[in-house]
């Protein structure tokens, strides 16, 4: 059974740092590349960044570029977000999800977010 | 950026009733690339549909995506009282990579 279990949330003062981390079980982890996705109090689901099983591409929503890290442990099946420079309008729920797509000659099809964590909060709050 | 504008913002139906929900694409994205998904209150989301119209395992058949180009539709056949929830539209393409819609919750009439 694939299993995705978030920890590392809390509250945190604005300009403070939180490491969360995302611990995979069920699958082979390093064959899938892996997402953060957040979801802010009564809001919609907005996606954070991006890494391939290998860490060899990595992508970033522009919000939170130059301030969040995404990486990963593939002998620890778990993935991270260093998150620095906390702003009040990072306040949210944060889920890891598994990337699948289809892919065939060099190009990947149907892509979706097949399982995600319960989400671990993150309040940025003084 | 690609923008996924979704309508009605709430909708109002009554169990065993038929709901069409839409997406509407800042530009055009490729079927291939168009997912829906399901989250109830206090819930992870759950995928639902992807590649505009292959249903994820477990969905049942009263689940059908369809559309093209900028237009796609989530449609429920007939409402159970589970269906009732927030659902997103995902785009993968571009930068950002993926984009979400702002959600439409289903509610009960």
């Amino acid at each position: 059974e694939v299993q995705l279990v978030e920890s590392g949330g809390g509250l945190v003062q604005p300009g403070g740092s939180l490491r969360l981390s995302c611990a995979a079980s069920g699958f082979t982890f390093s064959s899938y590349s892996m997402n953060w996705v957040r979801q802010a109090p009564g809001k919609g689901l907005e996606w954070v960044s991006y890494i391939t099983g290998s860490s060899d591409a990595i992508y970033y929503a522009d919000s939170v570029k130059g301030r969040f890290t995404i990486s990963r442990d593939n002998a620890r099946n778990s993935l991270y977000l260093q998150m620095n420079s906390l702003r009040d309008e990072d306040t949210a729920v944060y889920y890891c999800a598994r990337d699948v797509a289809d892919c065939s000659g060099g190009t990947c099809y149907e892509i979706r977010f097949d399982y995600w964590g319960q989400g671990t909060l993150v309040t940025v709050s003084s | 950026e690609i923008v996924l504008t979704q309508s009605p913002g709430t909708l109002s139906l009554s169990p065993g009733e038929r709901a069409t929900l839409s997406c509407r694409a800042s530009q055009s994205v490729s079927s291939s690339y168009l997912v829906w998904y399901q989250q109830k209150p206090g819930q992870t989301p759950r995928l639902l549909i992807y590649g505009a119209s292959s249903r994820a395992t477990g969905i049942p058949d009263r689940f059908s995506g369809s559309g093209s180009g900028t237009d796609f539709t989530l449609t429920i056949s007939r409402l159970e009282p589970e269906d009732f929830a927030v659902y997103y539209c995902q785009q993968y393409g571009g930068s950002p990579r993926y984009t979400f819609g702002q959600g439409t919750k289903l509610e009960i009439k």
